[in-house]
């Protein structure tokens, strides 16, 4: 089955420390996306990245890093600088940046 | 600049009614527009989409009408369920932009 692979569900870190989240897709899709949901605020973007070794800032990034050594993998790492980093998180992928966007499953990141 | 609006929830409508939520969208040039739908604790899902004016997309007893004339792209059905229940996402794309614009979100209740 193709899709969009997150993990994991939930996660739990201590103030102060750096944590990576998992986005893998099978899709053969060269876009991904990384979004921030908090309730009642929809969808953020934190950052995309149309190829493989290329990525861009979107609305929210400060406080975030990504990398895209592979097209299957786009990890997201919420790092300490990140003032409230506290929400769902969403990994999605498309064909191109075009193209409508296919969804992980999301992450729960807590931070306490 | 692009963006979109959606009608804020919650909404909770008894089953077997009728559902309307409605989407306005600002942008430049000729965009796509798409509905999506987000259970609970899940990513999103594509529901429907239309590319050009006029088109209707459908999907699940769904649909939504992309008109032009009105900047709008309000999803309905004539008899929810149930299993409905949950948050509906109105999104544009702009090709000129690389980007997603995503609304708020509404969410949807239906009780038996």
């Amino acid at each position: 089955d193709g899709g969009i692979t997150q993990s994991p569900k939930y996660l739990f870190r201590k103030e102060g420390q750096n944590v990576t989240l998992s986005c893998e897709q099978n899709l053969n899709h060269d876009a991904m996306y990384w979004y921030r949901q908090d309730p009642g605020q929809g969808l953020r973007l934190i950052y995309y990245s149309q190829i493989v070794n290329d990525f861009q800032k979107g609305d929210i990034a400060e406080g975030y890093s990504v990398s895209r050594e592979k097209k299957e993998s786009f990890p997201l790492t919420v790092t300490s600088a990140q003032k409230n980093p506290t929400a769902f998180y969403l990994c999605a992928s498309s064909i191109a940046v075009y193209d409508e966007q296919y969804f992980g499953p999301g992450t729960r990141l807590t931070v306490t | 600049g692009d963006s979109v609006t959606q009608m804020e929830g919650p909404v909770t409508l008894s089953e077997e009614a009728c559902l309307t939520i409605n989407c306005t969208y600002t942008a430049t040039g000729y965009p796509s527009l798409f509905w999506y739908v987000q259970y609970p604790g899940e990513g999103l899902q594509l529901l429907l989409k239309a590319t050009k004016a006029d088109d209707k997309g459908s999907n699940k007893g769904f649909e939504a009408t992309y008109r032009k004339e009105t900047t709008s792209f309000h999803l309905e059905k004539g008899s929810v369920q149930v299993s409905d229940s949950a948050v509906y996402f109105c999104a544009l794309l702009v090709n000129t932009g690389n980007q997603f614009y995503f609304g708020t979100g509404t969410s949807l209740t239906v009780i038996p």
